[in-house]
């Protein structure tokens, strides 16, 4: 059965700083998708990504997928505190129905000035 | 405008006394599934439905019951609450599969 690993679980940074999130899974999963979380809220969808080397961008975060290493990241350029959040990863349970996901636990994102 | 809506969001209960948290959405999505939120545990898939009258288990099921009779609709029905079951449930539809999925507001659930 799929599992999903994010690390770091916490990450604070500075503005304007890069960093990346990752992302691993334990067995074939077909593709990989990313979320958001503000505090308090409920959960916005922002990547899905569906093939090796898939690359998709959106302002400054830019998600992709290794499937031979089984790694997905989210990287952030540039951070911004509008992107304190938490961010999820999920995998679909590819040896189960096309309906099963499984999420990471979610890296909260801090961003300070 | 395109949403997916809860009822209730709160909701305070007694171990025992059945409840039923209702999911509905306007966007004429095939794809509708349940997840809760609990601290330290991230998201877990509780039931899911690729379309009406077709509904399959998550990897945490146990306690809960669905059904899907119509699209737009995905009632999650407790019907003996434990206070195990006291966490935030998230409802989300998309269309086709899990790809682009929109997220209900939560429904946040105390079993006393």
């Amino acid at each position: 059965e799929l599992k999903v690993e994010q690390n770091p679980l916490f990450l604070s940074m500075q503005e304007g700083k890069n960093y990346t999130i990752y992302c691993n899974y334990s067995t074939t999963s077909d593709r990989l998708y990313w979320y958001r979380q503000d505090p308090g809220k409920s959960l916005e969808s922002l990547f899905v990504l569906l093939s090796n080397g898939a690359v998709k961008q959106e302002g400054r975060l830019m998600a992709s997928l290794d499937t031979k290493a089984r790694l997905s990241t989210l990287h952030i350029t540039a951070a911004v505190h509008d992107l304190s959040a938490t961010y999820f990863c999920a995998g679909r349970n590819y040896g189960g129905s096309q309906g099963n996901l499984i999420f990471g636990k979610g890296t909260k994102l801090s961003v300070k000035p | 405008e395109a949403q997916v809506t809860q009822n209730p969001r709160y909701l305070i209960t007694v171990t025992g006394k059945k409840l039923t948290v209702t999911c509905s959405q306007n966007m004429n999505h095939e794809y509708m599934s349940w997840y809760r939120q609990d601290p330290g545990l991230g998201l877990r898939q509780i039931y899911y439905s690729m379309n009406v009258e077709v509904t399959d288990k998550g990897d945490v099921p146990e306690g809960y019951k669905v059904s899907r009779k119509e699209k737009r609709n995905f009632p999650l029905i407790l019907e003996s609450p434990s206070p195990n079951q006291t966490s935030l449930y998230f409802c989300a539809s998309s269309s086709g599969g899990p790809d682009t999925q929109y997220f209900g507001p939560g429904t946040r659930l105390t079993v006393l």
